[in-house]
């Protein structure tokens, strides 16, 4: 397995403002992912983070509303901007280690209140 | 299109008794099958994987799920509950790209 942390762990928000989470793996990967999971509901994915490109968004999100980052294979970034009470939700990583037979592994998550 | 049904949202059970979670899955090859739990406030831990051979796979905390390829199913059991075990769980589908997740089903367990 992989340790995944998050920053932050929670935070509260103001509407129309933006909040970049931080996924750090301690050892190199390559598929990194971003799910959102909204209150009481299961995980959705917005997107895959390359490393070295832009990330493929899943239907449904856009990168001008949750720009990803992923300057190298131990560390992507998440921003949700501009944001509004219905992005109240917890944010996830996860990272893939080896093949898809082996699924993924999930960070603690990053509370989202807006406010 | 691959899609996960968990058609039980909650379930309560005795603790000692035993636990059944049930899971169906659509998907256009032979998948990869996961089960997830997720206690309150944490993230998801990976109890069990399935992708081929024995259909019988042992996972952590003392579950196991059956792949049946006739019943598109992966279902989830353990022989007695603890306490511990209360929490949500989620069933997950995929293959190279990506994985869908079922709607989970929360495990009530008392005394």
């Amino acid at each position: 397995s992989a340790v995944i942390s998050q920053k932050p762990s929670r935070d509260i928000c103001q509407r129309g403002t933006s909040l970049t989470i931080q996924c750090q793996v301690d050892s190199q990967v390559t598929m990194m992912f971003w799910y959102r999971q909204q209150p009481g509901q299961s995980l959705t994915l917005i997107a895959t983070a390359n490393q070295g490109s832009e990330a493929t968004y899943e239907s449904g999100f856009v990168i001008d509303k949750f720009p990803i980052s992923r300057p190298n294979l131990t560390f992507s970034t998440l921003t949700v901007s501009n944001m509004s009470p219905e992005d109240s939700s917890i944010y996830l990583c996860s990272v893939r280690l080896g093949g898809a037979g082996n699924g993924e592994y999930f960070g603690p998550g990053t509370r989202l209140t807006v406010t | 299109a691959q899609s996960v049904t968990q058609p039980d949202i909650h379930i309560t059970v005795s603790e000692g008794a035993s636990l059944e979670l049930r899971c169906n899955y659509s998907y256009g090859a032979t998948p990869y099958l996961f089960w997830y739990v997720q206690s309150p406030g944490q993230g998801l831990q990976l109890l069990l994987k399935y992708f081929s051979g024995d259909t019988l796979v042992q996972g952590i905390k003392g579950f196991e799920a059956e792949f049946k390829r006739s019943q598109s199913s992966f279902n989830l059991r353990k022989p007695s509950v603890h306490w511990s075990d209360a929490a949500e769980y989620f069933c997950a589908v995929g293959g190279d790209y990506k994985l869908s997740f079922g709607a989970g089903t929360t495990v009530t367990v008392r005394a």
